[in-house]
C-alpha cells in the first residue's frame, strides 16, 4: 500500500520568511499528487495538484510545488508567507486504475504557524 | 461549482445508537463519493469508496457492518454508524469526484463531527 509522508509536523514562521512544506510518497506507480489546506474551522481546499505533464505546478494563493518523480517527492513552497497562511496543510496520493482515482492518502500533515 | 455538503455538521447521540451522515453533491453528479475519518490532530483517514449503485469498497480494517454506506443517488451518499461508542467518535468527512472537472480530483465535504457519549 501507499504512504505518505511529511517532514515536518509543526512549522513556525514570520511573515514574509519563505516556506518549503516537504511530502515523500511510497508507491511505484502512476500517482496523482496533492497538497490541501485545512484553515481554522474549515473544510479542506485543494492548493494544487499534479497529474502529468509539467512536474511544477502553481496553485492557488501564491502556492507552487515540484515534483521529482526520481525522489518521490512533492514539496510545497511559497516564497513569501503571510499571517493568513496559518494552518493545517495535507500532501496527500491517489493510485491511477485506468478508471479513475482511488481514494487519497493523506500524510498526517503539516501544522503552519506564521507570526506577524 | 464543485459544492460538496455534509449533514448534519454535528451530532451528540448516545453509545448504542445508530448516526446518519449525508453527503450530497450540490451542483454535480458524482458516480463516486468517498468517506474519511480524522481523528483529532490527525490525518485523514479513507474509511470506503462509494460507488452509486453498487456496493461500497471498505479499507482495510473498517467493520463495514458497523459503517454502512448507501450510495441511492448520483447526488447522496449516506454513512450509517451503526450501535455507536465512545470510540466511534471522531470527524468524519466525505468527498466527491466531479467528472466534469477530470476523474480525478475530489472535492470535501464540511465535515461533521459526532460525539458519542
Amino acid at each position: 500500500a501507499q504512504s505518505v509522508s511529511q517532514h515536518n509536523h509543526h512549522v513556525i514562521l514570520s511573515e514574509a520568511a519563505s516556506l518549503e512544506l516537504g511530502c515523500n510518497y511510497s508507491y511505484g506507480g502512476t500517482v496523482n499528487l496533492f497538497w490541501y489546506v485545512q484553515y481554522p474551522g474549515q473544510h479542506l481546499q485543494l492548493l494544487l495538484k499534479y497529474f502529468s505533464g509539467d512536474p511544477l505546478v502553481k496553485g492557488i494563493k501564491g502556492f507552487e510545488a515540484e515534483f521529482i518523480k526520481s525522489k518521490f517527492s512533492f514539496n510545497l513552497r511559497k516564497p513569501s508567507v503571510q499571517w493568513s497562511d496559518t494552518a493545517e496543510y495535507f500532501c496527500a496520493v491517489s493510485l491511477y486504475s485506468g478508471g479513475g482515482a482511488d481514494g487519497l492518502t493523506f500524510g498526517k500533515g503539516t501544522h503552519l504557524i506564521i507570526q506577524p | 461549482g464543485a459544492v460538496v455538503s455534509q449533514h448534519p455538521s454535528w451530532v451528540i447521540c448516545k453509545s448504542g445508537t445508530s448516526v446518519k451522515i449525508e453527503c450530497r453533491s450540490l451542483d454535480f453528479q458524482a458516480t463516486t463519493m468517498f468517506w474519511y475519518r480524522q481523528f483529532p490532530k490527525q490525518s485523514l483517514m479513507l474509511m470506503a469508496t462509494s460507488n452509486e449503485g453498487s456496493k461500497a469498497t471498505y479499507e482495510q480494517g473498517v467493520e463495514k457492518d458497523k459503517f454502512l454506506i448507501n450510495h441511492a443517488s448520483l447526488t447522496l451518499s449516506t454513512l450509517t454508524v451503526t450501535s455507536a461508542h465512545p470510540e466511534d467518535s471522531s470527524f468524519y468527512i466525505c468527498s466527491a469526484r466531479d467528472p466534469g472537472q477530470g476523474i480525478n480530483e475530489q472535492f470535501f465535504g464540511p465535515g461533521t463531527r459526532l460525539t458519542v457519549l
